[in-house]
Parts: C-alpha cells; sequence; structure tokens
C-alpha cells in the first residue's frame, strides 16, 4: 500500500512569509508525528496528534508553529512569519496507534528553505 | 528527560568488512531503543527495536544491535557490509509508558563504503 507522503517536496519562502506543509498518512493510521531534521542533525520531534487532537505538542519551538489534524487523517504544519532558522526538513510519520512501541512509517519530507 | 549520543560523525569502512555503530542513550527506566537508516531521498527506514527481553535484537538487511543496560549503549553491528549500505544512520529512544509516542534521535552517522 501507499506509505507516508509529504508535500511539497521542496518550498522556497521568503522571510517573513506564511508556508503550509501537508502530510498523508497511511490509511488507518491514527497517530501522527512531525519531526523537524536541521542539516548536520537528527530529526526532532515537534508534535503528535492521536486522532484529530494533539496529544504532545512539547516540540514545537514557538507559537508561529502550529499544526491541525481535523478529520483524523492529512495534517497540515503551519508556520507564520518565517524565519532563516526555520530552514530545514519537515519529517511527518504515522503509526497505527500511538504509543513509542507501535513503528512509525516516516514519509520523504519536504525541504524548506526561508531566505 | 531522555537523549542519544552518537559519537561517530562519520564512518568509512570496506566493502565486506565487518561494522558497528555506537549509539549511547540517557533514560531513566529502560527505554525502548531504536536504529533507523536515511537512504539519499528516502524517509527514514526502520531497521530494529528493542523493547525488552534478549538484548540481542535482529533486524532487517542483516543488522542486529545489542543492549547493554550497564553501559548504556545500543550498538548496531553488521558482519559484512554491502555497497549498498552507505547512508545515514539515526539511534533513537523512546519513553516506555502509556501513550508517550516521541521519539529522541542522536545526530546520525554517515557510513561510507568503499569498493
Amino acid at each position: 500500500g501507499a506509505g507516508v507522503s509529504q508535500t511539497p517536496s521542496n518550498k522556497v519562502t521568503e522571510k517573513g512569509k506564511y508556508v503550509e506543509l501537508r502530510c498523508d498518512p497511511i490509511s488507518g493510521h491514527t497517530a501522527l508525528y512531525w519531526y523537524r531534521q536541521s542539516l548536520g542533525q537528527g530529526p526532532e520531534f515537534l508534535i503528535y496528534f492521536q486522532g484529530t487532537g494533539a496529544a504532545d505538542d512539547s516540540g514545537l519551538p514557538n507559537d508561529r508553529f502550529f499544526a491541525v489534524r481535523p478529520e483524523g487523517s492529512v495534517s497540515t504544519l503551519k508556520i507564520q512569519r518565517t524565519e532563516r532558522g526555520d530552514s530545514a526538513v519537515y519529517l511527518c510519520a504515522s503509526s497505527l496507534i500511538a504509543g513509542t512501541a507501535n513503528e512509525q512509517f516516516f514519509g520523504p519530507g519536504t525541504r524548506l528553505t526561508v531566505l | 528527560a531522555q537523549s542519544v549520543t552518537q559519537p561517530d560523525i562519520h564512518i568509512t569502512v570496506s566493502e565486506g568488512a565487518s561494522l558497528e555503530l555506537r549509539c549511547n542513550y540517557s533514560y531513566g527506566a529502560t527505554p525502548y531503543l531504536f536504529w533507523y537508516v536515511q537512504s539519499p531521498g528516502q524517509g527514514l527506514q526502520l531497521l530494529l527495536k528493542y523493547f525488552s527481553g534478549d538484548t540481542l535484537v535482529q533486524g532487517i538487511k542483516g543488522f542486529e544491535a545489542e543492549f547493554k543496560r550497564s553501559q548504556s549503549s545500543f550498538n548496531l553491528r553488521k558482519p559484512s557490509v554491502h555497497w549498498s549500505d552507505a547512508a545515514e544512520y539515526f539511534c533513537a529512544v523512546g519513553a516506555n509508558t502509556g501513550t508517550a509516542s516521541k521519539l529522541t534521535f542522536g545526530t546520525g552517522t554517515r557510513l561510507q563504503v568503499t569498493l
């Protein structure tokens, strides 16, 4: 079956602009995760959803970052007033249910470049 | 707080040689431990995981890892490396409580394979 998909694959924007990054999880997966991977670093947790609700948003760096999952499937990560430091690869993952014991399947990521 | 250290940023091995990638973790109890591989343009793929029980775990692609509680380590090994193993490898730790779901990754080890 289809894996996790993310769109766009690349996004270039200017400092101060607003961006939206989309994630389509594996069908039937109730848990969805967002991570950010900066150059030369490992993925860093941002937020995860169980169903429609954000169960843990402790990794969001500040209030410019926001994520939604209104119907419990597709999720959108929204970044307001982008800064050059937001440049990174944003990874989405999904798992059948929440809980670390359940394998997280990762998408290919969206590379965000803020000029 | 949980954390992971991968002391080797870059390792080069000859094809057919053995491989060991180091991982040390910090966690208050017995953690869930993972190794992921990331190839260029590909999403993160789970190689293996440790939850409990036998401290030597087998994974895909001929990889294995050994959990050593006394050393807080979870090193990844492969007896004979293939050129297709060239990639970035990430060790990760997760909480083993309830629905805690976030993974904390190390900074990764880039493996280069010479022919």
